[in-house]
């Protein structure tokens, strides 16, 4: 069964690190969709892409977070520099329909990152 | 502001035993409504998705219902197993990227 892919899935960094994060979406999924959750609380929308198009990234914090899809396909989110309050979990999920529709949503495993 | 509030936060259930949490949502536009099981440390996994027309939807041992009128959705689970230990989350919105995600419920079935 196909799968949304990310990686690291467990992140340590010192607070004004850089960290990467990368996302493999289902094959196919025109979607793709950044979430930070914080412990406790439900997914917050980070990033939005349709194809290597930004759909919404109202809700990232430009000033240090920055993703891309270069190729349409995968896709990457970097913090520079980390800080406390970024631990958290970074979920990566995608949709084979296109971003204004009802769409399923498929979730990859998360890359939890603590920062130090 | 959109919100999502689920009850109760947490749950503890014997296994086998029937279980029904609750969404209230204030969200505008709203089109569609979704539950997904989230296993600690892994990312949701959906359960169900219902448009505003539909009343009621299955999935195995789990049913959600929806009532738009009054803007709250439920979701039952039947037989509950030891597997069913999870967080639930409740999720509304127009779409699948301007929807709102609920804090979720933590279910923890015991033998």
């Amino acid at each position: 069964e196909a799968e949304v892919a990310q990686s690291p899935r467990y992140k340590i960094t010192e607070k004004s690190q850089a960290v990467a994060f990368w996302c493999d979406p289902i094959s196919g999924h025109a979607t793709l969709y950044w979430y930070r959750q914080i412990l406790g609380q439900g997914p917050e929308l980070l990033v939005q892409f349709q194809d290597e198009s930004v759909v919404d990234d109202s809700q990232l914090p430009k000033d240090r977070f920055s993703a891309e899809r270069l190729k349409g396909v995968d896709s990457t989110l970097k913090i520079q520099p980390a800080e406390l309050g970024d631990s958290a979990m970074y979920l990566c999920a995608s949709s084979y329909r296109t971003s204004g529709s009802a769409g399923e949503l498929f979730f990859g495993e998360g890359s939890r990152l603590t920062v130090l | 502001k959109n919100q999502v509030e689920q009850s109760p936060q947490s749950l503890i259930i014997l296994e086998g035993k029937n279980c029904t949490l609750q969404c209230n949502y204030t969200v505008s536009p709203f089109s569609n409504l979704r539950w997904y099981k989230q296993d600690t440390g892994r990312g949701p996994v959906s359960l169900t998705i219902m448009t505003f027309s539909e009343n009621t939807k299955s999935n195995g041992r789990y049913t959600a219902t929806l009532d738009a009128d009054t803007k709250q959705s439920s979701l039952h689970i039947t037989a509950s197993q030891l597997s069913d230990s999870a967080s639930y989350i409740c999720v509304a919105g127009p779409n699948a990227g301007k929807s709102t995600f609920g804090d979720g419920t933590t279910l923890t079935v015991k033998p």
